[in-house]
């Protein structure tokens, strides 16, 4: 499977805390994306980063890719009640579509 | 707009009922896509247009047929489903010229089959 992994499954901290998320994936990459769903709704894109990048910032998002160990992470600062969500991150592999990983539920309490 | 519209937002059908899920972008996407996903599990990817053409199906049983009869609608029509299929199904589009396959989801139909 091309699917990426996320680590942890589930996460829940405090506002004000920051949140990491890890995303690893087992094939060569064009990109990595992240997405946010929160329950029910669609996801919304976040942040992509591509192949040849080390570090992304978006607001208090920042990504990080390391493509020698296949792997990612996405960091969220301070963190807000309203982040409370699904973090996917999918991998695109340039065949013309996505691969996305299991999830990762972000929970943050006021 | 960078908008992308699903219609109904919750349908509930028989088994031997035929419907549609429709979805529309006017952000000029020539990438379409469906995809069905179950509780606490990542999007599974169904069909895949480009440039009006099915270009990806994933094996997707008979009973569910895509349709993109422009560039700015999709279709999904059901028929026969099983109950299985109760799911949410999103619609999302991308701009396959900048390569990057960003996607751009709609809110999804929240689908009971009973």
């Amino acid at each position: 499977s091309q699917q990426g992994e996320e680590d942890p499954q589930a996460l829940s901290i405090q506002e004000g805390e920051n949140a990491t998320m890890n995303c690893s994936y087992k094939t060569s990459i064009n990109n990595l994306q992240w997405y946010r769903q929160n329950s029910g709704r669609g996801l919304v894109h976040l942040i992509l980063i591509r192949s040849n990048e080390r570090e992304k910032h978006s607001g208090r998002l920042r990504v990080t890719l390391d493509t020698s160990k296949k792997s990612s992470s996405l960091l969220i600062t301070a963190s807000r009640a309203a982040d409370t969500a699904s973090y996917f991150c999918a991998t695109d592999p340039k065949l013309g579509r996505l691969y996305f990983g299991r999830g990762t539920q972000l929970t943050v309490w006021p | 707009d960078t908008e992308v519209t699903q219609t109904p937002k919750h349908l509930v059908m028989g088994m031997t009922n035929k419907k549609s899920l429709k979805c529309e972008q006017h952000m000029g996407h020539r990438a379409m896509y469906w995809y069905k996903q179950k509780a606490k599990k990542p999007p599974e990817l169904m069909f895949v247009y480009s440039y009006e053409k099915l270009s990806i199906n994933e094996s997707v049983p008979s009973r569910f047929s895509p349709e993109c009869p422009n560039s700015s609608l999709l279709n999904l029509h059901l028929h026969a489903l099983q109950p299985e299929d109760s799911a949410l199904y999103l619609c999302a589009s991308s701009q396959p010229l900048t390569g990057d396959y960003e996607q751009f989801f709609g809110p999804g139909t929240r689908l009971t089959v009973l």
